[in-house]
């Protein structure tokens, strides 16, 4: 199974801050790579896939990068409606696999 | 759009078995564009991705699970199911049915709002 790992496993930022999140798999995954947000109680929505492909009616603020190994989601300026947790998933093969999370929370 | 909806027992003894249905609102699930998946999240923790049927009917599992899971599709219902056996207080958690979706590589695009099961006598 393809173990994916984030970093950190949480942060603490401000509105306007610009904020990164790492996402490493054990064995490469050639992009098959996507990221959600999860706001408390509610069901993950999707933010990109492809490793960088934004889904339809995504904030341009969200983007992706990455290759092989290790993925990156960027929040080039915080707002306030982004404190949540995100969590990054391989679909290169099966078992279909989730990174821990990352949560954001308000400094 | 296409919504997803989970239906099923909120409640499950210990060592009984775990049965839910997603109802999918529209003819998507004939489709050979997407799979169909269940994902669960244990209160306060991360997610963790159980199987996904293909539109031929055939699964794939989480190997931990392997033993007690079934995943099945029924097209003219319109529906797919998660079946778990033998569960225990570990399997608590929301249950997510999802839409894997071969237009976003096999990303999940679309979720059912998650029910949450628990397992308690």
């Amino acid at each position: 199974d393809i173990q994916m790992t984030q970093a950190p496993s949480s942060l603490s930022a401000s509105v306007g801050d610009r904020v990164t999140i790492i996402c490493r798999a054990s064995q490469a995954v050639s992009n098959s790579l996507a990221w959600y947000q999860q706001k408390p109680g509610k069901a993950p929505k999707l933010l990109l896939y492809e490793a960088s492909r934004m889904e339809s009616g995504v904030p341009s603020r969200f983007s992706g990068s990455g290759s092989g190994t290790d993925y990156t989601l960027t929040i080039s300026s915080l707002q306030p409606e982004d404190f949540a947790t995100y969590y990054c998933q391989q679909y290169y093969n099966m078992p279909r696999t989730f990174g821990q999370g990352t949560k954001v929370e308000i400094k | 759009q296409l919504q997803l909806q989970e239906s099923g027992p909120r409640l499950v003894k210990p060592s009984e078995t775990l049965s839910l249905t997603c109802a999918v609102s529209d003819d998507s699930i004939r489709s050979t564009t997407y799979y169909w998946g269940w994902i669960r999240q244990p209160p306060g923790k991360g997610l963790e991705w159980i199987g996904s049927v293909y539109h031929s009917g055939s699964s794939y599992y989480k190997s931990s699970l392997k033993n007690r899971v079934t995943i099945s599709l029924d097209t003219s219902k319109k529906q797919f199911s998660l079946s778990l056996t033998y569960v225990t207080a570990a399997d608590t958690a929301v249950y997510y049915c999802a839409r894997e979706n071969h237009k976003f590589g096999d990303a999940f695009d679309i979720w059912g709002q998650g029910t949450l099961v628990t397992v308690s006598s």
